[in-house]
Order: C-alpha cells, then structure tokens, then sequence
C-alpha cells in the first residue's frame, strides 16, 4: 500500500532462530496496526495486532513492537519452525480502512 | 473462514469481455471490501463499502466497479477485462464488534488472456 512500507521483502532464517520484520507508516492519525499471515495458496489470517496506546504486544513466540513517535512498528518471531514459512503482511488503519505492506515471504531452514 | 465465499474462485476470460466476481458473508458485519493480490505488490484497496448505501473508492479503482446488493452481498465486476488485471483477488468483511479485524474470503484466481 502506498501508506504502509515493508523491510526486507524476503527473509531466510535457521529453525529456532529469530525473525524481526519492519514496517513504517506515514500517517501520524493511524491507531491500528496489524500483522497478517498468508500461507501459500490460502487467505491472509490475523495473527496479531496492536493499538496506538499500546508499546508492546506478546502472543507465544509472536510479539510485536510500536513506535508512535518514529512511526514504525515490528514483527518479532521467536524460535522459528518450519510452519511459521509463509507471507507477513503489516497493515495500518486509521478509520477502519488497512493499507497493508507489500509482504515479506519468511522460509525457514531446517 | 468459510463465513466469507468469493465465487468463482477460478477465472479465465478474455481480454475485452464482461466479468463479475461475487462475495457473500454470514458474518453480519456492515463493512465489505475487494482487495487485489500481486506479487511484490502486496494488498492493495479496490473498492470498500461500509453499508448498503456507501460506495467508495480504493487507491487502484479504475477498471472496476462494484455493487453492495444487500448487507451480506458485495460483488466486483470488470466491465472490460484487460491481461494487468490478472490477479487474485479477495473480498473481505469487518464489523463493529470485531474492532478493526478483517477476515478475508479464499480468494478468486482470475486470469485475462
């Protein structure tokens, strides 16, 4: 979406290491911010989302960061398996409407 | 979610003819959108509706049009299909309880040759 850019666009990780995807938006009014995984051939699934009030949100291996101030926000997931291969996409909103990243296609390495 | 049905799910036409990809929602929710999928490109906003008498534009909506028939039905149609709209295209709902969460339907491959 031209709101929302997306960093790196693809990203090869070791089993059990860490992966961090970023995402920067430019509308300060924005509030919400999800993340969206796609696996292939199947719909984008909500995997976690935080509000502007919020700095820091944790799901599992699954957390996500926010950063108000320099506008940008972070996957981060933890001990990758091999399930968690698949597109990420971030997306902001301000009144309902998402403007998603471009997508990072995450493969993990066994 | 199977609450979110796109039909057809597959597509191929030809350049030039009429197409009209369809979406139905159990879900109740008041919001319906059509997103287009391309590789690299990610999910860009066609069309949006936010109740049966609101229509409005996304950032790609040229070449398209959309019609909101009832709270449940949301259908995109391609007056004069050309090949730059081969894509995958998704329908998507979002209702007040849900807070900001979209849920998209499973997709229609559509292919213009």
């Amino acid at each position: 979406g031209e709101n929302v850019e997306q960093h790196p666009s693809t990203l090869s990780v070791q089993e059990g290491d860490s992966a961090v995807i970023k995402c920067t938006y430019s509308d300060s009014a924005s509030n919400y911010f999800p993340w969206y995984k796609q696996e292939l051939g199947k719909r984008p699934q909500l995997i976690i989302d935080i509000r502007s009030n919020v700095g820091e949100k944790k799901d599992q291996r699954i957390a996500v960061t926010l950063n108000k101030t320099a506008k940008h926000f972070s996957l981060h997931i933890t001990e990758t398996q091999p399930e968690d291969s698949a597109v990420y996409f971030c997306a902001e909103a301000r009144d309902y409407k998402l403007s998603f990243g471009a997508g990072t296609t995450v493969t993990v390495r066994a | 979610d199977a609450d979110v049905t796109q039909t057809p799910r597959n597509r191929i036409t030809k350049t030039g003819k009429r197409i009209m990809l369809e979406c139905s929602q159990t879900k109740g929710h008041d919001r319906m959108y059509w997103y287009r999928q391309d590789p690299g490109l990610g999910l860009r906003l066609i069309y949006y509706s936010f109740d049966v008498k609101d229509i409005n534009k996304g950032e790609i909506s040229d070449g398209y049009s959309v019609s909101r028939q009832a709270q449940a039905k949301f259908s995109l149609s391609l007056e004069s299909a050309i090949p730059n709209q081969t894509a995958l295209y998704f329908c998507a709902t979002q209702g007040q309880g849900s807070g900001n969460t979209i849920y998209f339907g499973e997709g229609s491959w559509l292919t213009v040759v």
